[in-house]
């Protein structure tokens, strides 16, 4: 399979309760992005990575939420305390820009999500 | 503001008709792209098409076209004789900034398609 992975695909937590989540991206990707996305809605943008480096940060990411991409693979986000208003699916996406011709791409591939649900 | 507007939030089209999917974008950046992505009720996002700001052409990638008018700002999405597999979520995307800069994309709130046989 050389899709975008993210495990786990549910989790189900008590509110107060710590979770993380991983993403696998496409292997020669080397840019990786989260997005978080509540019923009803477009993906809101929450961080993104270039290899290892975090680039960008949305001011939706509290300090309760942390993304971290160790050796430019794979990334974790980690929600600590988590609250019923962290319920939402968390999109991880990845992309690798470049040029085919004259034709700039950098479209982002999406993995399936993580859907949360907060008790 | 960077904003994404989607103006209907569920459309019907017969099956194998044409339908049009409507985005606005609000930037004031010179250089952008703009995407579309289609989510099915499984909820994997799946990239449609891309346009880029300076792109002389309107994209197309098989039955999808995006309709490009850079001074209305507008870029409409046209879906050539819809199949019952269409129906999903739509969604307007942009990347503001210029080609390399970083990719943050901002997403409109999205059209939903029912293809009806």
């Amino acid at each position: 399979d050389t899709g975008v992975s993210q495990d786990p695909r549910h989790k189900i937590t008590k509110r107060g309760q710590n979770v993380t989540f991983r993403c696998d991206p496409i292997s020669e990707h080397n840019r990786l992005y989260w997005y978080r996305q509540t019923l009803g809605q477009g993906p809101e943008f929450l961080t993104y990575f270039q290899n290892e480096a975090q680039l960008e940060k949305s001011r939706l990411l509290s300090d309760r939420f942390s993304a971290e991409r160790p050796k430019g693979s794979f990334s974790t986000l980690e929600i600590q305390r988590t609250e019923q208003g962290d319920s939402a699916m968390y999109l991880c996406a990845s992309s690798s820009p470049g040029l085919a011709g004259h034709k700039f791409y950098n479209e982002q591939f999406f993995g399936p999500g993580t859907r949360l649900t907060v008790l | 503001a960077q904003k994404i507007t989607q103006t209907q939030p569920g459309m019907f089209v017969q099956e194998k008709e044409a339908v049009t999917l409507d985005c606005t974008y609000d930037t004031s950046d010179p250089s952008y792209g703009l995407f579309w992505y289609k989510q099915p009720s499984s909820g994997e996002m799946i990239f449609l098409i891309y346009q880029g700001s300076y792109d002389q052409q309107n994209a197309t990638e098989g039955r999808y076209s995006l309709n490009f008018q850079k001074a209305r700002k507008s870029a409409n999405l046209v879906i050539s004789a819809s199949q019952l597999g269409d129906s999903a979520m739509y969604f307007c995307a942009m990347r503001p900034g210029p080609l390399g800069s970083y990719d943050k994309v901002i997403f409109g709130p999205g059209t939903s398609l029912s293809v009806i046989p």
